[in-house]
């Protein structure tokens, strides 16, 4: 069974701090992709890499950044947390490259900025 | 830039059909897919449909695609209190960078019993 973990289901943090949401796919997919997603706007795409070691901006990089050290793991970082970043934060992953485009996601978690 | 809209609320009673709507802009998207997100859960593929193709039938659902007017629907017979849920339209766009997708807003379905 395909299976895509992140690392809590909520998080509470304050304004300022660094914050580390860490995802793992257990498929060895080559695509992985960090969203948040909050009502009236569904899900918009943060970062996504494509390979290890590398990386591309989404529809909304700004105060993120991201991590593929390893194939199955990647790292959403907040440099410094602001309210504006209370949302939920989903992961997801896919394998290969065109045809039907299946990703799989996470269970999200749950970020609240104090 | 690409573009997908979804009504944000529609609720129907245990046994009626429901049908979710979704407009799009890139008509150049090769498959268009319908996610369904249950709560406290992640998002998980329901069904797609190929851009070439009018309708696909699955069971309880149905997938009806009109590339003329950009609008994809997904309708679900004999609607269960089960299916309450959101449901996101998704499409690829086509210069599809790693695989990227584009989201509706999602419409949330509530069923009463």
């Amino acid at each position: 069974d395909v299976k895509v973990t992140q690392s809590s289901r909520y998080l509470v943090k304050r304004t300022g701090e660094k914050v580390f949401l860490e995802c793992v796919q257990d498929m060895d997919h080559e695509n992985m992709f960090w969203y948040r997603q909050d009502p009236g706007l569904g899900l918009r795409l943060i970062y996504f890499s494509y390979d290890v070691k590398m990386k591309e901006k989404g529809d909304i990089p700004e105060g993120y950044s991201v991590s593929r050290e390893k194939k199955e793991r990647f790292s959403l970082i907040l440099e410094s947390a602001s309210t504006n970043q209370t949302s939920m934060y989903l992961c997801a992953s896919r394998g290969g490259s065109g045809g039907r485009n299946e990703q799989f996601f996470g269970p999200g978690t749950r970020l609240t900025v104090l | 830039g690409e573009d997908v809209e979804q009504s944000l609320f529609l609720s129907v009673r245990e046994g009626d059909s429901s049908v979710i709507n979704c407009t799009y802009t890139d008509s150049s998207s090769t498959y268009l897919y319908w996610y369904k997100q249950e709560p406290g859960a992640g998002l998980q593929l329901l069904t797609y449909i190929f851009s070439n193709m009018d309708m696909k039938q699955d069971q309880r659902l149905t997938v009806l695609l009109n590339k003329k007017d950009k609008h994809l629907s997904l309708r679900i017979a004999d609607t269960q209190t089960g299916d309450s849920a959101i449901y996101f339209c998704a499409e690829t766009p086509v210069y599809n960078q790693g695989g990227k997708l584009i989201f509706g807003q999602g419409t949330e379905l509530s069923v009463k019993p």
